[in-house]
């Protein structure tokens, strides 16, 4: 059964500081990777997803990288805001309807 | 469009009670999903739907039933509730030109 980890469970950093967010996986077969991000009591919102053929995809000051080969994803942040705050969530797919979660990493955004 | 909707967003059932969840989404998605959300797990898929009139077992299916009564709708069924089913439930579907979930805002049930 696949497994995802993300590292570390939570982060704190100052405005300003660009950072970035570990996953890792433990079956390199997999369709894709995305990264969501939950705001508290909230639902996810999907933010990147990269196909297995794709290395990065980028999104405003968001880039998220992909090395199957490793089981590893980073997701990078630049600037960070303290509207950045929130738990960020790793989920691969292995099959068709297969989705599997990390526990995210909570991140705090200092003013 | 409203994506994603679910209904309620809180419910609070005694042991033994029965209740659905409803999920409804307007983005003409094939594919829709329930997952529960509970603290130091993560996600973990309970059922999905890969098509309208088709439904297969997750990673959790014990003690829920689903329909999917039309493209657009998806519900999850407790026929009787325990304490072990309280959780956050989420509902998602899957299209695009890059085949991402689109999540609902949650539905927080407590099992007493």
């Amino acid at each position: 059964k696949q497994e995802v980890t993300q590292i570390p469970a939570a982060l704190s950093v100052p405005e300003g500081e660009n950072l970035v967010l570990n996953c890792s996986f433990t079956d390199s077969a997999i369709y894709n990777l995305q990264w969501f991000r939950q705001d508290p009591g909230k639902g996810l919102t999907s933010l990147l997803l990269i196909q297995s053929s794709q290395r990065e995809q980028t999104s405003g000051r968001l880039n998220a990288s992909l090395d199957k080969s490793s089981g590893r994803s980073t997701l990078y942040i630049a600037a960070s805001q303290p509207g950045d705050s929130a738990t960020y969530l790793c989920a691969v797919e292995g099959g068709a309807n297969n989705l599997f979660f990390g526990t995210g990493t909570r991140l705090t955004v200092i003013p | 469009n409203a994506g994603v909707t679910q209904t309620p967003k809180f419910q609070v059932l005694k042991t033994g009670q029965s209740m659905t969840l409803q999920c409804a989404q307007d983005m003409n998605h094939n594919s829709m999903y329930w997952y529960r959300q509970d603290p130091g797990m993560g996600l973990r898929l309970i059922y999905y739907s890969a098509s309208e009139g088709t439904t297969d077992k997750g990673e959790v299916p014990n003690g829920y039933n689903v329909s999917r009564l039309n493209k657009r709708e998806f519900s999850l069924r407790l026929e009787s509730a325990a304490p072990s089913q309280t959780s956050v439930y989420f509902c998602a579907s899957r299209g695009g030109h890059l085949l991402a979930q689109y999540f609902g805002p949650g539905t927080r049930l407590l099992v007493l």
